[in-house]
């Protein structure tokens, strides 16, 4: 198994539209991210959460939200999906600061809103 | 505003060749440093994380390199195989929750 699973692969929406992006993770770690991906541009931070308790808005918030529902699984939920929304969404996690530091990212998801 | 650029935004070489892959930022108070591969349409593989302390990491045929005062990072890949093609990104974590990535260089090796 993966060590960062996300759900679905794809996804093709229409807009207005409720949706959820899941991700669970193995690693053991406390944080989680989600971030976005467009052509030609770097990933962008949507959201990110240190432990179940503490979740914090990322650059690109607006029109998403997000559940740490445990440790290992942090959704993303976009309210009413727009099209500028179709993006490759991708989910990882890191371990604390040390030797484990760099991110783990979970295969993406890609949502297209038509 | 700490900015990360990579640059060529692609590039095509022959099997075999050596090449090196360029990283560059625009403010050197960084954390650490990472590179990543990235298949098309799939996630981030992490290939190497060099700190803020070190001068470079090596994996394989995969060597990175951190020149903090220059803001650059080089990613150094011996005798390239078309199995290298994809697109590697490099990413600055700034400490805190701050990462920022750039938006990559794609490799293509020909056969």
């Amino acid at each position: 198994d993966a060590d960062v699973t996300q759900t679905p692969r794809n996804r093709i929406t229409k807009t207005g539209k409720r949706i959820m992006l899941e991700c669970s993770q193995t690693k053991g770690h406390d944080r989680m991210y989600w971030y976005r991906q467009d052509p030609g541009l770097g990933l962008r931070l949507i959201y990110y959460s240190f432990d179940v308790k503490d979740i914090n808005k990322g650059e690109i918030s607006d029109g998403y939200s997000v559940s740490r529902q445990a440790q290992a699984k942090f959704s993303l939920s976009l309210e009413s999906a727009i099209p500028n929304q179709t993006a490759l969404y991708f989910c990882a996690t890191r371990g604390p600061t040390g030797t484990n530091y760099g991110y783990t990212f979970g295969s993406g998801t890609r949502l297209t809103v038509v | 505003k700490q900015e990360v650029t990579q640059i060529p935004a692609a590039l095509s070489v022959p099997e075999g060749e050596n090449l090196v892959l360029n990283c560059s930022f625009t403010d050197s108070a960084i954390y650490n440093l990472q590179w990543f591969r990235q298949d098309p349409g799939k996630g981030l593989t992490s290939l190497l994380l060099i700190q803020s302390s070190q001068r470079e990491q090596t994996s394989g045929r995969l060597n990175a390199s951190l020149d903090k005062s220059s803001g650059r990072s080089t990613l150094y890949i011996a005798a390239s195989q078309p199995g290298d093609s994809a697109t590697y990104l490099c990413a600055v974590d700034t400490g805190g929750f701050k990462t920022i990535f750039g938006a990559g260089t794609r490799l293509f090796v020909k056969a």
